[in-house]
């Protein structure tokens, strides 16, 4: 099992542009999340979706920020226009009914 | 606010002792998760507790989770240099259905 694939890795930036990170949660996994880590905050959970719908966005910070999951094996968050503060790691995280929750490793975003 | 709390923050210990890191929150929680997270890396599960009053062992880490549910414990025997990494608790609200709340963490190094 290839578990949560994310990417990219890292990304660096210039306020104002286009972000877009990618995860591919583990086949069979009906509920994918998307969390953000500071030092500041931890980790906060921005968004889940289960078979594919968005059950909760009141974790996205701000308007700037949508993500997507158009089908069970890919999700995207986008962050329109970026900032400097939404720098952090963000975690793309899947799960089935009342199984474990496995993470990717990240893709840590940085804007200058 | 954050809904779980734990301490210490950072903590820096010698090879061989006994540590007790805690998340506590005002919360009652269905179940509470234990993660540890390597730099670079996501948090990777390590226990659930489900039951109050619930102990579980993994070699030689003990979790507790409390009577009312609120609060739980992770206890380390004879700490060693591989234990070093961020340990964070997740409470769950409802059961699989909603994204899991974390704390800010734990950084625990082990120095040989």
């Amino acid at each position: 099992d290839a578990g949560v694939i994310q990417s990219p890795r890292h990304e660096v930036t210039e306020m104002g542009q286009e972000v877009t990170l990618r995860c591919k949660p583990i086949s069979g996994h009906n509920s994918l999340f998307w969390y953000r880590q500071t030092m500041m905050r931890g980790l906060e959970l921005l968004i889940y979706f289960n078979n594919n719908v968005p059950i909760d966005d009141s974790g996205m910070p701000e308007d700037r920020f949508s993500a997507k999951m158009p089908n069970a094996s890919f999700s995207t968050l986008k962050i329109q226009p970026s900032e400097p503060r939404d720098s952090a790691v963000y975690f793309c995280a899947s799960r089935s009914s009342y199984s474990p929750l496995h993470f990717g490793n990240g893709t840590r975003l940085t804007v200058t | 606010t954050q809904l779980l709390e734990q301490s210490p923050q950072f903590l820096s210990i010698q090879e061989g002792e006994n540590l007790t890191v805690y998340c506590n929150s005002s919360s009652v929680f269905s179940s509470l998760q234990w993660y540890r997270q390597e730099p670079g890396e996501g948090p990777v599960l390590l226990v659930t507790v489900v039951t109050g009053g619930e102990v579980k062992k993994l070699k030689r880490l003990t979790f507790q989770f409390g009577d009312a549910r609120k609060d739980s414990s992770l206890h380390i025997t004879a700490a060693q240099p591989g234990d070093t990494g961020l340990y964070l608790c997740a409470g769950e609200k409802r059961g699989g259905a909603d994204g899991l709340t974390f704390g800010k963490g734990t950084h625990l190094i082990i120095q040989p």
